[in-house]
């Protein structure tokens, strides 16, 4: 499978602990996208990569929130003192120069803070 | 503030009739737009794009109606097919730094009964 990939694909924690989520984009697609979706909503921006370099957050994006891709490849998203409005469904979504609205997007992480 | 809208939460239409899929926008920086297909415990998936410059794109069964001067947009689907069941997202985005950085309507549930 070529598609891009998401890990884990559900994740339920206790408030206050810290979680991570990993994405694995297609492999010769240079952008990388971060989005969440809560219930009812469609996608909502949180940050992109071009390579490795980290060029836009979106204001929704708290200090709790990063995101690396160290190497250009792979991606990670970490919560620090999660909070139960974190909950929701984090999708990645990758992309190549050129078409970079053309999105492919990955089946998500399904996060649930208790 | 929701820059684009999808103002029906879901449709029901009869296998082989038409289904009409609405989205209107207010951010006037916008110039491409697209519509992506999403069905259960799976990302979106990208099903057709128009840019600003044209005021419709047709691919098989799909078409897209942009209409700048409403700021509205139209996804056509004829004839509609059960497989076509799911949620559809509105999406816009704009040129420069807005250049891949998508904003999504809340979704339209279509049903396409036998």
């Amino acid at each position: 499978d070529t598609g891009v990939s998401q890990d884990p694909r559900h994740k339920i924690t206790k408030r206050g602990q810290n979680v991570t989520f990993r994405c694995d984009p297609i492999s010769e697609h240079n952008r990388l996208y971060w989005y969440r979706q809560t219930l009812g909503q469609g996608p909502e921006f949180l940050t992109y990569f071009q390579n490795e370099a980290q060029l836009e957050k979106s204001r929704l994006l708290s200090d709790r929130f990063s995101a690396e891709r160290p190497k250009g490849s792979f991606s990670t998203l970490e919560i620090q003192r999660t909070e139960q409005g974190d909950s929701a469904m984090y999708l990645c979504a990758s992309t190549i120069a050129g078409s970079y609205n053309e999105q492919f997007f990955g089946p998500g992480t399904r996060l649930t803070v208790l | 503030d929701q820059q684009v809208k999808q103002n029906s939460p879901s449709l029901s239409v009869q296998e082989g009739r038409i289904s009409i899929l609405n989205c209107d926008y207010t951010n006037s920086m916008f110039d491409y737009f697209l519509w992506y297909k999403k069905y259960p415990a799976e990302g979106p998936t990208f099903l057709i794009s128009i840019s600003s410059i044209k005021d419709k794109n047709e691919d098989g069964r799909f078409t897209v109606f942009l209409n700048k001067s409403a700021k509205h947009l139209s996804l056509h689907i004829v004839p509609s097919q059960p497989g076509d069941s799911a949620v559809y997202f509105c999406a816009a985005s704009g040129s420069g730094t807005s250049y891949g950085k998508l904003t999504f309507g809340q979704g339209t549930i279509l049903t396409v009964h036998p």
